[in-house]
């Protein structure tokens, strides 16, 4: 596609269930990378992907937050269990390799746990 | 732990000021710096990339430069506009580590 396509943009949640959050970067890209933006606050890395390297899941807050990358392509970010505290927007990015290129976001999505 | 900072939070002007907004960050081992802006609502674009080996970046009325040593970048906007109204992010690409560190941003509003 011509960008970063993020899937669900909106969602509410009941606290305690499962969410899955779709991500389809740009053709041909082989780094992703999710991010969490909290209201008022920066952006917060979650895990990246490079080709077929392990993904560095560093930054994943906790264990109910996993994500996968199938075929070196769509990535899913799943959180379950959801908390009042998971509530922000999930952003997706993609670029071409690693080091020196340019990082291409989709719109994000949206997620509310009441 | 890398660190960045984005000064000032937020800044309000009047149509067709230049402006700069400050950005630093705490290690200065880095591959790249890149500007983003996010409007309201909306994911994040690309305004500017600089390598770490380079000293500035220019796109338009935007100009962005580096000071590696002293562990800060500055974006430049010339004859600001309304449109231009969005929060500007630096964020910085660490050589011991794959994934962006992002200041909280600047929040900047063009008044016409």
């Amino acid at each position: 596609g011509a960008g970063v396509s993020q899937s669900p943009s909106n969602k509410v949640t009941e606290k305690g269930k499962d969410v899955e959050l779709r991500c389809d970067p740009i053709s041909g890209h082989t780094a992703l990378y999710w991010y969490r933006q909290s209201l008022g606050q920066g952006l917060e890395f979650l895990i990246y992907f490079q080709g077929n390297s392990a993904p560095d899941k560093s930054g994943l807050p906790s264990d109910r937050f996993s994500a996968e990358r199938t075929g070196g392509s769509v990535s899913t970010l799943t959180i379950q269990r959801t908390q009042q505290e998971d509530s922000a927007v999930y952003l997706c990015a993609s670029s071409f390799g690693v080091s020196g290129n340019t990082i291409y976001f989709g719109e994000g999505s949206w997620l509310t746990v009441v | 732990k890398q660190e960045v900072t984005q000064i000032p939070a937020a800044l309000s002007v009047p149509e067709g000021e230049n402006l700069v907004l400050n950005c630093s960050f705490t290690d200065s081992a880095i591959y790249n710096l890149q500007w983003f802006r996010q409007d309201p609502g909306k994911g994040l674009t690309s305004l500017l990339l600089i390598q770490s080996s380079q000293r500035e970046q220019t796109s338009g009325r935007l100009n962005a430069s580096l000071d590696k040593s002293s562990g800060r970048s500055t974006l430049y906007i010339a004859a600001s506009q309304p449109g231009d109204s969005a929060t500007y992010l630096c964020a910085v690409g660490d050589t011991g580590r794959r994934a962006l560190t992002f200041g909280s941003g600047t929040r900047l509003q063009v008044q016409p």
